[in-house]
């Protein structure tokens, strides 16, 4: 079936505007998460959600940071009054299980702030 | 905690054998491999389980040491498509968390003609 689908797939937004990535998952993956990525480093956990549920969202570094998945599927990121260290690569990964099971990525947006 | 990787980097030639290690400080469930080219998104490589369970669906091999924390991906008889960067990501073995993948910094591994 088909992978992860998360678009945009880059997204140039200047400094203080507001963005959202969407997520569309693996059908009937119940975990969600969103990773960020700066350029040559290992993906960095944000949030997590089961099925609806936002679980854990220890990861997001500030309060302009909100993610939502209503229905439990399509889930958005949203980031508020953007700033430049906000720049990287935003990973959204499904899996099929609560835990001992792969994470699923999706190609990821590339967002640079200007 | 995020785990610690070596080395940062190799370079092969096709066909000979390289190993990467993951480290951790904290008490781990799992340990998961993944490899990333660039621009792409991570692929799932395998899992490695407390007890000794491995899931995976490619031909490389792995280990996992629980007394020591410590994982390790053999990659044997390299192959160009073999190149990317490698992550590990481990589960920490405390209850309700062990859902959550805290990922090392990568190993670049490039293999050469």
């Amino acid at each position: 079936g088909a992978g992860v689908s998360q678009s945009p797939r880059y997204k140039v937004a200047k400094r203080g505007q507001d963005v959202a990535l969407r997520c569309d998952p693996i059908s009937g993956h119940v975990s969600l998460f969103w990773y960020q990525q700066a350029l040559g480093q290992g993906p960095e956990f944000l949030t997590y959600f089961q099925n609806e549920a936002q679980l854990d969202k220890s990861g997001l570094p500030s309060d302009r940071f909100f993610a939502e998945r209503p229905e439990g599927s399509v889930s958005t990121l949203k980031i508020q009054r953007t700033q430049q260290e906000d720049s990287a690569v935003y990973l959204c990964a499904s899996k099929k299980e609560h835990y001992n099971s792969p994470l699923h990525f999706g190609n990821g947006t590339r967002l640079t702030v200007t | 905690q995020q785990p610690v990787q070596s080395p940062q980097a190799v370079i092969l030639r096709e066909g000979e054998d390289a190993v990467i290690n993951c480290s951790s400080s904290k008490a781990l469930y799992s340990v998961h491999w993944y490899r990333q080219k660039h621009g792409e998104a991570p692929v799932f490589l395998m899992i490695l389980l407390k007890g000794g369970e491995q899931k995976g669906h490619e031909k490389i091999s792995a280990s996992f040491n629980e007394k020591k924390q410590q994982s390790s991906l053999y990659l044997t008889a390299s192959q160009l498509s073999y190149s990317g960067t490698y992550f590990c990501g481990t589960e920490r073995g405390s209850g309700g968390s062990n859902y959550k993948l805290t990922f090392g910094k990568g190993t670049l591994l490039t293999v050469n003609p």
